[in-house]
C-alpha cells in the first residue's frame, strides 16, 4: 500500500465550481504536508503547506486531520487556469524530508 | 533568475546503453534530491544528498543506478545497462537547508526513453 493515497480522477468541472480533492496517509507520524500542482509535462511546484488548523490562500484552502490522516485541497470559483494535476505530498519521516508523493489527482476545467 | 536546470531534457537510449543525467541545483543548496516519475503516477523518491554526503539511497530501484555530488554542488543520475521499466521522467529538486517546511525547487526534469 502506498504511503499516500489519491483519487486520481479525473475531475472535469465547468468554470466557477467548487472541488474538493483527498488525500490519506498512512505514517501517523507524519510531520509535514503540502500540496503541489503539476502541469502536463512540467516539474511539480509548491501550491501551499497544510497546517493543523488548516490555511487558506486565495480561492484555495487546505485542511489537515491528523484524527483520520486525511488531507483535503478546496478550490473555490475553478478558472481555465487550474486545469493541472494536483498532488497530495507527506514528508518522509527520515531520508532529509524528502517527499512522498501521491499519484496526483487530474482537474480539467472547462469553459 | 537561476533555478534549478538538468539535461539532457530528453534522452533516448537503447536498452543495455549507459546514460548519465545531470543536475544543477540553486547555487548555495545544501539538499539535493532525485526522484524519478513513471507516466501517470507521482514522482518517487530516489536518493538524497547534504552536500556531498548521499545520506539515503533507499530509493534506487536496483544497482544498476548510481547517484553522485563529489563537490556538493552539482549531481550526476548515472543508469547502467538501461532497461525498458527505466522510461520515465527523472526529477532533481534542492532546497537550502533541507528542513521539514523548506520548499523543494524541482528543475525541469530529464525525460528518458528506452528503447
Amino acid at each position: 500500500r502506498k504511503e499516500v493515497e489519491q483519487d486520481p480522477g479525473p475531475f472535469n468541472v465547468p468554470e466557477g465550481a467548487t472541488v474538493a480533492f483527498n488525500c490519506t496517509y498512512s505514517n501517523s507520524a507524519s510531520q509535514s504536508f503540502f500540496w503541489y500542482r503539476q502541469d502536463c509535462r512540467k516539474e511539480p511546484k509548491l501550491l501551499m503547506s497544510v497546517y493543523s488548523s488548516g490555511n487558506e490562500d486565495g480561492r484555495f484552502t487546505a485542511q489537515l486531520n491528523r484524527a483520520s490522516q486525511y488531507i483535503s485541497l478546496l478550490i473555490r470559483d475553478s478558472k481555465l487556469s487550474d486545469s493541472a494535476t494536483y498532488l497530495c505530498v507527506v514528508i518522509r519521516s527520515n531520508s532529509g524530508y524528502a517527499l512522498n508523493f501521491g499519484k496526483g489527482t487530474s482537474l480539467l476545467v472547462t469553459p | 533568475g537561476a533555478g534549478v536546470s538538468q539535461s539532457p531534457r530528453y534522452k533516448v537510449a537503447k536498452r543495455g546503453q549507459d546514460v548519465a543525467l545531470r543536475c544543477d541545483p540553486i547555487s548555495g543548496h545544501v539538499s539535493l534530491f532525485w526522484y524519478q516519475q513513471a507516466l501517470g503516477q507521482g514522482p518517487e523518491f530516489l536518493t538524497y544528498f547534504q552536500n556531498e554526503a548521499q545520506l539515503d539511497k533507499s530509493g534506487l530501484p536496483s544497482d544498476r543506478f548510481f547517484a553522485e555530488r563529489p563537490e556538493g554542488s552539482v549531481s550526476t543520475l548515472k543508469i547502467q545497462r538501461t532497461q525498458q521499466e527505466d522510461s520515465a521522467v527523472y526529477l532533481c529538486a534542492s532546497s537550502p537547508l533541507g528542513g521539514s517546511r523548506e520548499t523543494q525547487y524541482f528543475g525541469p526534469g530529464t525525460r528518458l526513453l528506452v528503447l
